[in-house]
């Protein structure tokens, strides 16, 4: 059975960091592109990273570019998303997904709160 | 950026009824168009991929149609299970978007 699940969420004052890890198992990980897809309170889904399944490639969205770092341990089955800088806005339920395009799979998601 | 418009934003609709969901993107995305549905306090789930292809194990109750920039989510009969926010998701292009989701609330 594929899981997902995330880890490293916390309240953290604007200007802070924090990783985010997501254990994966039940399917060939490096065999996959993995994503950060995240949901502010109340809010719609908002994608924030992806990298590939060699990890050669990265891709963020601006808000998120130059403050976070994806990446990912293949020989450990897990992903990871580095974020610096906080800000309130970061404040969210952070999921990590797997998926080609789509995102087929969803962990149960890890909130990540920012705030003085 | 590729923006997705989903309408209406609420759906209000009886057990048994027929749903259909709209999303419009901004340019084409080909087939490259997702839909999920999520619960309060769950994660979303993948429903549909490819504009019209069923994920594992969602019920034949749920269809897909459309390409370009018009898509369709129809669920033939709504069950009691079937009430939720559902978003549709393009991967045509960076940055992946969502649009604003609509909720099928019970009438």
């Amino acid at each position: 059975e594929e899981q997902l699940l995330e880890s490293g969420g916390d309240l953290v004052q604007p200007g802070g960091s924090l990783r985010l890890s997501c254990a994966a198992s039940g399917f060939t990980f490096s065999a996959y592109a993995m994503h950060w897809v995240r949901q502010a309170p109340g809010k719609g889904l908002e994608w924030v990273s992806t990298i590939t399944g060699s990890g050669s490639d990265r891709y963020y969205r601006d808000s998120v570019k130059g403050r976070s770092t994806i990446s990912r341990d293949n020989s450990k089955n897990t992903l990871y998303l580095q974020m610096n800088r906080l800000r309130a806005e970061d404040t969210a339920v952070y999921y990590c997904t797997k998926g080609p395009g789509s995102f087929e799979y969803w962990g149960q998601g890890t909130l990540v709160t920012v705030s003085s | 950026e590729i923006m997705l418009t989903q309408s209406p934003a609420t759906l209000s609709l009886s057990p048994g009824e027929r749903a259909t969901l709209s999303c419009r993107a901004s340019q084409s995305v080909s087939n490259y168009l997702a839909w999920y549905q999520q619960k309060p306090g769950q994660a979303p789930r993948l429903l549909m991929y490819g504009a019209s292809n069923r994920a594992t194990g969602i019920p034949a109750r749920f269809s897909g149609s459309g390409s370009g920039t018009e898509f369709a989510l129809t669920i033939s009969s709504l069950e009691p299970d079937d009430f939720a926010v559902y978003y549709c998701q393009q991967h045509s292009g960076w940055p992946r978007t969502f649009g604003q989701g609509t909720k099928v609330e019970i009438k």
